[in-house]
């Protein structure tokens, strides 16, 4: 079966700090790869999603960038922490056949920038 | 018009009532739906896929698809505390990005013991 793994769970950065978070997949090939961010009780917000090794969109212009070095890792990062930056990240895959296919999420990391 | 459109509530059944959630969409090419559950603090996680017009059943879990109407609904059956959360509609575009969904905003369920 599929898994995804996030990973750290929380984290407290200062700002100014960069960012890495990791997220990967098991049990899948060439899957779709999603990150989000979700303010404290808001929706849910899309950030970036790929579709393989290297191809990346962006889907909110700021301060954030993703990378997918590897068919089954996906990397967001920041050079510079902001306030704003603060929210739960969370990673998601999908299935790449055709049709339409639901996404499925980590368990999240929560960031607080301090 | 947002694409898809949730109720955000908060919603409040008693215990062992039955539980409705409603979700409408813009995109009348969309051919697939999807509710996820969200508990405080967690990730979203998928309870119930459609692709037809009808109900689709899975245990306490109903979900009604109405394509015309352009509407997706979860029903909730003998409603436990367990089931309080925030549940959200999902909705792929019939065009374009195959690859994204449009998440609604999620109502609020709290089910009162």
């Amino acid at each position: 079966s599929q898994t995804i793994h996030q990973w750290p769970a929380t984290l407290v950065q200062p700002v100014g700090s960069p960012l890495s978070l990791e997220c990967t997949v098991e049990g899948t090939s060439n899957p779709n790869l999603y990150w989000y961010r979700q303010a404290a009780g808001r929706g849910l917000q899309l950030l970036f999603y790929s579709v393989g090794i290297g191809q990346i969109s962006s889907e909110v212009p700021q301060n954030l960038s993703a990378s997918r070095p590897q068919d089954r890792q996906f990397i967001l990062s920041s050079k510079k922490l902001l306030l704003s930056d603060s929210g739960f990240y969370l990673c998601a895959w999908s299935a790449r056949t055709g049709g339409k296919q639901p996404q499925h999420f980590g368990d999240g990391t929560r960031l607080s920038i301090l | 018009q947002k694409e898809v459109e949730q109720n955000s509530g908060p919603l409040s059944v008693p215990e062992g009532a039955i539980a409705s959630l409603n979700c409408t969409y813009s995109d009348r090419g969309s051919q697939s739906f999807f509710w996820y559950r969200q508990y405080s603090g967690k990730s979203p996680e998928l309870i119930m896929s459609i692709y037809s017009n009808g109900d689709k059943e899975d245990g306490r879990f109903t979900a009604q698809l109405n394509k015309a109407s352009q509407y997706v609904s979860l029903l909730i059956r003998d409603s436990q505390p367990s089931d309080s959360a925030t549940y959200l509609c999902a909705v792929p575009p019939s065009s374009g990005s195959a690859r994204q969904l449009t998440f609604g905003s999620g109502t609020q369920l709290t089910v009162l013991p």
